[in-house]
């Protein structure tokens, strides 16, 4: 089935520690982004990707970083997870290129930080 | 600074009608979105406009006023399956999606 699939889909993780939200996408679309998502808040975005090997920052990137090396990937890294960095965190893409704009999101991932 | 409203929560009747409104401040407008959401899933899209006018798509429609900043989702038939959050963002002129916090409606028998 089509779609964008993230991991881990939830995990506990002590303060400090290193950490790589994976998202793959197989419908060739050019542009992904990743959210972070908290009670009372809209979606926030952290990073984006128009295409492959560009990416760019958005509302809340301190504390993250990504990469893009090919269409199909595009993982989130916590390089010292802090406990404000507690959220769900969706991966999404979209056609990009002038289409409508519509996002497909993933299934997303519940992250705690101690 | 930018800025998307909507009401926190709704309660409405199965089988009743509901309008949610979404009315929005941002740098510049390329267009306005509804997703929905159900708890513990991810958002999915229902309906995107960007002319002034009402969409219809099935029991939901979507209106859109620019002048007014101002836009809502209509919900006809309730049913049970609609108790979910309602997600209004609007694309602004870098092209950069813009949330609102989200309406939980909830759907009584």
């Amino acid at each position: 089935i089509a779609g964008i699939t993230q991991a881990p889909t939830s995990q506990i993780l002590a303060a400090g520690r290193r950490m790589t939200l994976r998202c793959t996408q197989d419908m060739r679309h050019n542009a992904m982004y990743w959210y972070r998502q908290d009670l009372g808040l809209g979606l926030r975005l952290i990073h984006y990707s128009n295409t492959a090997g560009t990416t760019g920052k958005g509302e809340v990137p301190d504390g993250y970083s990504v990469s893009r090396a090919n269409t199909d990937d595009f993982p989130l890294t916590l390089a010292s997870a802090v406990p404000s960095q507690t959220s769900v965190y969706f991966c999404a893409s979209s056609q990009g290129g002038g289409d409508t704009g519509e996002l497909f999101f993933g299934e997303g991932s519940r992250l705690t930080v101690l | 600074g930018q800025n998307i409203d909507q009401p926190t929560e709704m309660t409405a009747t199965e089988g009743a009608i509901v309008q949610i409104n979404c009315t929005y401040q941002t740098s510049g407008f390329n267009g306005l979105f509804w997703y929905q959401q159900h708890a513990g899933e991810a958002p999915t899209f229902l309906s995107y406009n960007v002319l002034d006018g009402l969409e219809e798509k099935g029991r939901f429609s979507s209106f859109l006023s620019r002048s007014k900043g101002y836009s809502y989702l209509l919900l006809k038939e309730l049913q049970m399956k609609d108790s979910a959050s309602y997600l209004c963002a609007v694309r602004d002129s870098n092209y950069q999606l813009i949330w609102g916090a989200g309406t939980k409606l909830i759907i009584k028998p």
